[in-house]
């Protein structure tokens, strides 16, 4: 596609049930990072995958977050048994490839999530 | 710790007032920083990279400075549709993902 697609583009859920958030990054792009930004504020790492190599997952702020990635392609964010604090903005971007000279991170719109 | 900080935190202007943003950094090897505009509602828009102490880039009535402890980001005679919260992040040398100040939310008005 023309850019970094994510769904759903929102979503409310009960406290305690598991989401699962979902990104196409743009075709070839061979690096892709998961972003969270609460309400007001800026944004924080999560993970990132280049390639067939093992993600960065140091972001991640506890074991109820998740993520995977298939070859170069879709990647899916899962967190499980929701709770309030969970509660922001998921963005997923992609580049060429990670960590080269003159590469540009690009952002799609952005998964909202309301826990409720 | 890499540490990035914008200020100011918020930002009123009339329209066609110049001013500019800061970005300052305290990293351990830069590649590059990036500065993106965000609309309410949207993903960060990518508009500059910029690699080495001295470089400036320019679009329309932007124009981004680098030195080696900071970034500005000069917006000349702002016009309404500028307004948005301007962020700025930093690549380092020994990560490959963006640490993010915390944005500047600038409002122009007519």
């Amino acid at each position: 596609g023309a850019g970094v697609s994510q769904s759903p583009s929102n979503k409310v859920t009960e406290k305690g049930k598991d989401v699962e958030l979902r990104c196409d990054p743009i075709s070839g792009h061979t690096a892709l990072y998961w972003y969270r930004q609460r309400l007001g504020q800026g944004l924080e790492f999560l993970i990132y995958f280049q390639g067939n190599s093992a993600p960065d997952k140091s972001g991640l702020p506890s074991d109820r977050f998740s993520a995977e990635r298939t070859g170069e392609s879709v990647s899916t964010l899962t967190i499980q048994r929701t709770q309030q604090e969970d509660s922001a903005v998921y963005l997923c971007a992609s580049s060429l490839e990670a960590g080269i000279f003159g590469n540009t991170i690009y952002f799609g719109e952005g998964s909202w999530l309301t826990v409720v | 710790e890499d540490q990035v900080t914008q200020s100011p935190e918020a930002l009123r202007l009339q329209e066609g007032e110049s001013s500019s943003l800061n970005c300052s950094y305290t990293v351990s090897g830069l590649r590059g920083l990036f500065w993106y505009r965000q609309d309410p509602g949207k993903g960060p828009e990518f508009l500059f990279t910029l690699y080495s102490a001295g470089e400036e880039k320019e679009k329309e009535r932007l124009k981004a400075t680098l030195t080696k402890k900071e970034s500005f980001l000069h917006i000349t005679a702002p016009k309404p549709e500028d307004s948005a919260t301007y962020l700025c992040a930093v690549q380092v040398d020994a990560g490959n993902m963006l640490t993010f100040g915390g944005g500047t939310r600038l409002m122009v008005k007519p």
